[in-house]
């Protein structure tokens, strides 16, 4: 099974509205840890933000915010006043607690954002 | 910049080769993390070092092997290189490895075997 799902392959968004990019995630561990990350078409990798399986609440990085609902398991990255620097993949992450993985990093298949001027 | 460094930064070379790639991490950061991202497998976790140890291991072929040494840099070697191994190679170094821990990256070797 999946353990992160990105169901979006390509998003599109006007520049200055905001924007939702969905992820959902499998685990059994109680103590986790959900990231995004910005991947441009120059290929590197960007941290945007991080949220904890024990965070009381929703992480907030400038524009970056997440929308995490840990009943429901997703973990949606909000993406407000879009600009055209925004435009890139985006892939969301997970880290599981047991001690046996390490501190690995499961990505999803990641999301294509085009911000449309 | 993430403060993670990678070289180099492309490669080409031929079947049944060997390359290394190089990584160092961010100033202060233990753990160094190597990934591989292809257009079928996706980005997939390879291996990871802690202060010189292997902590965990990935989807990492035999053909493949990395180190990290005392100044904490750390080496991916790709043996017997075979066509469905040119991917974006990525390090990533976290401060100690733990669950808390985010994980930035380098800029990525781009490897091509034709």
């Amino acid at each position: 099974a999946q353990k992160i799902t990105q169901t979006q392959p390509g998003m599109f968004v006007q520049e200055k509205e905001a924007v939702t990019l969905d992820c959902t995630y499998d685990t059994s561990d109680p103590s986790y840890g959900l990231f995004w990350y910005k991947q441009p078409s120059s290929g590197e990798m960007i941290f945007l933000i991080y949220q904890g399986s024990y965070d009381q609440q929703n992480a907030t990085e400038g524009r970056y915010s997440l929308n995490f609902q840990k009943a429901r398991k997703s973990a949606n990255l909000v993406i407000s006043a879009s600009q055209l620097g925004d435009s890139a993949m985006y892939f969301c992450a997970m880290r599981e607690g047991r001690e046996t993985s390490g501190s690995r990093l499961t990505f999803g298949e990641g999301t294509q954002l085009t911000v449309n001027p | 910049d993430s403060g993670v460094t990678q070289t180099p930064k492309h490669l080409i070379t031929a079947t049944g080769q060997r390359v290394t790639l190089r990584c160092s991490p961010r100033s202060g950061d233990l753990s160094v993390y190597w990934y591989q991202q292809s257009l079928d497998q996706g980005l997939q976790f390879l291996i990871q070092y802690y202060n010189g140890e292997e902590r965990a291991k990935g989807n990492i072929l035999e053909r493949f092997s990395a180190q990290q040494f005392p100044d904490l840099h750390s080496e991916l070697n790709l043996s017997s290189l075979e066509l469905g191994d040119s991917a974006l190679y990525f390090c990533a170094s976290s401060v100690e490895g733990g669950n808390t821990d985010t994980q930035y990256f380098g800029p990525g070797t781009r490897l091509t075997v034709l």
